[in-house]
């Protein structure tokens, strides 16, 4: 079955430091990347969305100098949060589909604490 | 303002009880609809999508949409504790567009009482 594993699973980082993380999409062939947050309040915020041979489409409230993302092939992508500041913290969860008619498939997410 | 509403915010139903949960579309674009549920400490997972007006139903899970008002409900008849979780409603714009992207409400949490 399709699959989506996210690493690390959860991570501590220093207040005015970075951190990436990754997507595997196991299973099938990952033709578009979600982004998503989600706050401690449980909502989910659609970060980008990146889609093959498509530029990476970024949501009002985000941006690629912020968080930039890489999907350089069909079953791999990372997601940096640069500069992490508190309000970063939260649950970022990667979902993939294999093609316009196809679900998304989520990861288990990257818990990001930022002290 | 939040695309995709979702009510009530949180349900308790018996063990062997009917949950219904509710969501509704306030952008006409987005109207092909599914419904997620997230298990503590996992990712959401697909329960099941419907597009078209009227039931649709998998096991003792029961869709229902009204395309008229925009209107979603997930029907779950003999719930289980193992039910208890938070269920999302998320929306699309289109269905076989690649690029077009998944909007979620805000989730109800269901718990299930044995």
């Amino acid at each position: 079955g399709a699959l989506v594993y996210q690493y690390p699973r959860r991570t501590i980082c220093k207040s005015g430091t970075s951190m990436r993380m990754e997507c595997q999409a196991v299973g099938f062939q990952a033709t578009s990347v979600a982004w998503y947050r989600q706050s401690p309040q449980k909502t989910f915020e659609l970060i980008a969305l990146s889609t093959v041979n498509s530029a990476i489409k970024y949501e009002q409230n985000f941006t690629q100098e912020k968080f930039p993302i890489s999907h350089p092939n069909l079953s791999f992508s990372s997601m940096t949060v640069l500069n992490a500041y508190l309000e970063d913290r939260g649950l970022y969860l990667c979902g993939a589909r294999g093609g316009a008619f196809s679900d998304y498939t989520f990861g288990s997410g990257t818990r990001l604490l930022v002290i | 303002q939040q695309k995709v509403q979702q009510s009530p915010e949180s349900l308790s139903v018996p063990e062997g009880g009917m949950a219904s949960l509710n969501c509704t579309s306030s952008d006409r674009n987005f109207q092909y609809f599914w419904w997620y549920r997230q298990h503590s400490g996992e990712g959401p997972k697909a329960l099941m999508s419907i597009f078209s007006d009227g039931d649709k139903k998998e096991g003792r899970f029961t869709a229902h949409l009204n395309k008229a008002s925009l209107h979603v409900s997930l029907h779950i008849r003999d719930s289980q504790p193992s039910d208890s979780a938070l269920y999302f409603c998320a929306a699309r714009r289109h269905y076989g567009s690649s690029g077009n992207k998944l909007i979620f409400g805000i989730g109800t949490l269901l718990s299930v009482k044995p």
